[in-house]
């Protein structure tokens, strides 16, 4: 595997269920993102993590919880979803360092449909 | 505040025509990047350029081109003789330098959707 990969590529749930997005860079990189895009509306990033650790959370409710084991490693656990979570949901990574932002490299996202 | 404005929701062109995509950016920074990136229909975000604030200087890379002018805050794309294959949602972002090794984060367009006719 090369680049970013993301699973499932798609996901149908209900909004009792409780389902995990998983996103593997095989990157060396040390940062990871998550980013949601509804139709119609500018990408938005949702959290970010560097070297493991959350260092940003862009007021996204409860019921989505990110998790990063390693710095290969993204999780995205979704409980009591709305149907307005119905989305693209994409993985990046990059390599930070001081100095500037990196590209970040992004995955081939995961398209989730709330009934 | 740092945004992203991609005017052109739809452009359509027939194959081997030029075409621009616009793109004009708001920051406050001195230092910062602006990125372009292709959606195909499949859903990932193919990587095109990454250019620094400091970086007025065009660049070329095969049928790609961009216009980078600060005077305008415009870094538009163009692509010569427009080929099917380059039917896609095309993003143009912005980050702001990080601090300290702050991780960067991207601000995004609403980006353009480019159809390509045989």
């Amino acid at each position: 595997e090369t680049g970013v990969t993301q699973t499932p590529r798609h996901l149908v749930m209900g909004m009792t269920n409780k389902k995990s997005l998983k996103c593997e860079q095989h990157l060396g990189h040390n940062a990871m993102y998550w980013y949601k895009q509804s139709a119609k509306k500018p990408l938005e990033l949702m959290f970010v993590y560097n070297f493991k650790e959350q260092t940003e959370n862009n007021s996204v409710p409860s019921r989505f919880s990110p998790e990063c084991p390693n710095s290969s490693h993204l999780f995205l656990h979704l409980h009591t979803l709305q149907p307005e979570d119905s989305a693209l949901y994409l993985c990046a990574s990059s390599q930070e360092r001081a100095g500037g932002p990196n590209t970040q490299y992004f995955g081939p996202g995961t398209r989730l449909t709330v009934l | 505040a740092q945004k992203v404005t991609q005017a052109q929701t739809e452009i359509s062109v027939v194959e081997k025509e030029d075409v621009t995509l616009d793109c004009v950016y708001e920051t406050r920074d001195t230092t910062y990047y602006l990125f372009w990136y292709k959606q195909p229909p499949s859903g990932e975000l193919v990587f095109l350029i990454r250019r620094n604030s400091f970086d007025e200087q065009n660049e070329i890379s095969g049928r790609y081109s961009w216009n980078f002018q600060k005077s305008t805050s415009s870094f538009n794309f163009t692509i010569t003789a427009s080929q099917v294959v380059d039917s896609a949602v095309y993003f143009c972002a912005l980050s702001e330098a990080g601090y300290g090794g702050a991780t960067n984060k991207l601000i995004f367009g609403t980006g353009t959707l480019l159809a390509v006719q045989p």
